[in-house]
């Protein structure tokens, strides 16, 4: 099975900032990379696909980059709305995996 | 709209049994894979099972295989799972989620249900 990992789990920062998350799988995934966002009491969003394809309605503040096992979410300005956790997933192969999560809360 | 339904979740004793349904309504439910994932209590996203368009083809996680049954019916748009010998990790919110291209096997996942709460407990 293919481990998932993120790094940091919690993120503290304010609007305005630039935020960077990683992921990195255990073996490589090609670009079979997805991010989303969750919530409390909500289900998850997907926000990109493919490892860099921002799924339709996403602001462009996010982006996606990266290939075969660390792979990078980031926002460019950090709103009110994106203080959330986020995964990632691959989807390379079955076991579908999830990474752990990261935390971005409000310094 | 494209939405996806959840419901039959509950309260059930440790070796119980429970059927979630997910109602599907605005795609071509017959041509996407589905699955369902879970979200035990201030945990993070545990894929538990897939299946095919067609249902011809099923996956699961090793935490539910032999346990857990997947299935779906494409006259009626609903997708299934039947959870037996239920334990107390099985406790969760379980999300029905479509994958993201028709015809895909493994694939991301671009729209959820609200999720059904099962509560494993004596």
């Amino acid at each position: 099975d293919i481990q998932m990992t993120q790094s940091p789990s919690t993120l503290s920062a304010s609007v305005g900032d630039r935020v960077t998350i990683t992921c990195r799988a255990s073996q490589s995934i090609s670009s079979w990379l997805a991010w989303y966002q969750q919530k409390p009491g909500k289900a998850p969003k997907l926000l990109i696909y493919k490892a860099s394809s921002l799924e339709s309605g996403v602001p462009s503040r996010f982006s996606g980059s990266g290939s075969g096992t660390e792979f990078t979410l980031t926002i460019s300005s950090l709103q009110p709305d994106d203080f959330a956790t986020y995964y990632c997933q691959q989807y390379n192969s079955y076991p579908l995996t999830f990474g752990p999560g990261t935390k971005v809360d409000i310094k | 709209e494209v939405q996806l339904l959840e419901s039959g979740g509950g309260l059930v004793q440790p070796g119980g049994s429970l059927r979630l349904s997910c109602a599907a309504s605005g795609f071509t439910f017959s041509s996407y894979a589905m699955s369902w994932v879970r979200q035990a209590p201030g945990k993070g996203l545990e894929w538990v099972s897939a299946i095919s368009g067609s249902g011809g083809s099923t996956y699961y996680a090793d935490s539910v295989k032999g346990r857990f049954t997947i299935s779906r019916d494409n006259s009626k748009n609903t997708l299934y799972l039947q959870m037996n010998s239920l334990r107390a990790e099985d406790t969760a919110v379980y999300y029905c989620a479509k994958s993201l291209a028709a015809r895909s096997s493994a694939d991301g996942m671009d729209v959820w249900g609200q999720g059904t709460t099962v509560t494993v407990s004596s």
